[in-house]
C-alpha cells in the first residue's frame, strides 16, 4: 500500500534554529497537510495546501512556519526560529481528494518527532 | 477547543468481546467522520468513515454510529483481538474544508 514518508523522524534542536521537516506525500495525491500532536494533547492542524498555495492554515501555523513543495515529490515544513513550545510529534498528511470530500481518506505519515532544547 | 470530545481516556476489553468507543461533537456544520488507529510511535491510520446522510458504517469487524440528533457516533469492533490494542482517535471535518478536527483519544487494551 502507498505511503506517506517522513524524514527526519527524530530531530533534537536548540531554541531559536531553524529545522525543516520533510515529507514525501503519496504521489498521486494534490492535497498535503501538516499537523502536530504535543505529547498528552490532540493531533491539531497545521496548514493545507494545494496546487502550490495554502489553502487553509490554524492560528498556530505564524509567520515562523512555512511550507513548500520545492520540486515534484517532496513537502517540507520550516519553523524558522524554534521554540520549546514546539517540541511535539509532526505529522504529514495527503489526500487524492479535498479533505472534506465524503469517501476521501487522508493517509498520515509516522512522524517527525521535534525536540526543542 | 472541545468540538470534538472522547470522554473516556482508556478502555479495557477481553479478546473476543465487543470494543465501543465513544466521541461527541459540538459543531452541528461537521457532516464527515473518521477513526484512525495509532500506535506508538506511528502516524495515524485510517479505519472507517461516515457521512452525515449515514447512520451506520461497517467494515469487517469495524463498524461506526452516527447519531446526529445526539451529535454522537460510536465505533464498534467485534470481536476484538490482541493488535486492536491501540489509542483511537474520532476525527470531524465540514464536507469542503481542508481541517480535520481530532478528539482527544481513547487507548484500547484488550486483555488475553
Amino acid at each position: 500500500e502507498p505511503e506517506v514518508t517522513q524524514t527526519p523522524s527524530h530531530q533534537v534542536t536548540q531554541m531559536g534554529q531553524e529545522v525543516i521537516l520533510r515529507c514525501v506525500p503519496i504521489s498521486n495525491h494534490l492535497y498535503f497537510y501538516w499537523y502536530r500532536q504535543i505529547l498528552g494533547q490532540k493531533v491539531e492542524f497545521l496548514v493545507s495546501f494545494y496546487n502550490n498555495e495554502i489553502s487553509e492554515k490554524s492560528e498556530i501555523f505564524d509567520d515562523q512556519f512555512s511550507v513548500e513543495r520545492p520540486d515534484g515529490s517532496n513537502f517540507t515544513l520550516k519553523i524558522r526560529s524554534t521554540k520549546l513550545e514546539d517540541s511535539a510529534m509532526y505529522f504529514c498528511a495527503s489526500s487524492k481528494l479535498n479533505a472534506g470530500t465524503g469517501g476521501n481518506t487522508i493517509y498520515f505519515g509516522e512522524g517527525s518527532w521535534l525536540t526543542v532544547v | 477547543d472541545q468540538q470534538v470530545k472522547q470522554n473516556s481516556p482508556s478502555l479495557s476489553v477481553q479478546e473476543g468481546r465487543i470494543s465501543i468507543l465513544n466521541c461527541d461533537y459540538t459543531n452541528s456544520m461537521f457532516d464527515y467522520f473518521l477513526w484512525y488507529k495509532k500506535y506508538p510511535a506511528e502516524g495515524p491510520t485510517f479505519l472507517i468513515s461516515i457521512s452525515s446522510i449515514k447512520d451506520k458504517n461497517e467494515d469487517g469487524r469495524f463498524t461506526v454510529f452516527l447519531n446526529k440528533s445526539a451529535k454522537h457516533l460510536s465505533l464498534h469492533i467485534v470481536p476484538s483481538q490482541p493488535g486492536d490494542s491501540a489509542v483511537y482517535f474520532c476525527a470531524a471535518i465540514i464536507q469542503g474544508a481542508q481541517k480535520l478536527v481530532f478528539g482527544q483519544g481513547t487507548r484500547l487494551t484488550i486483555n488475553p
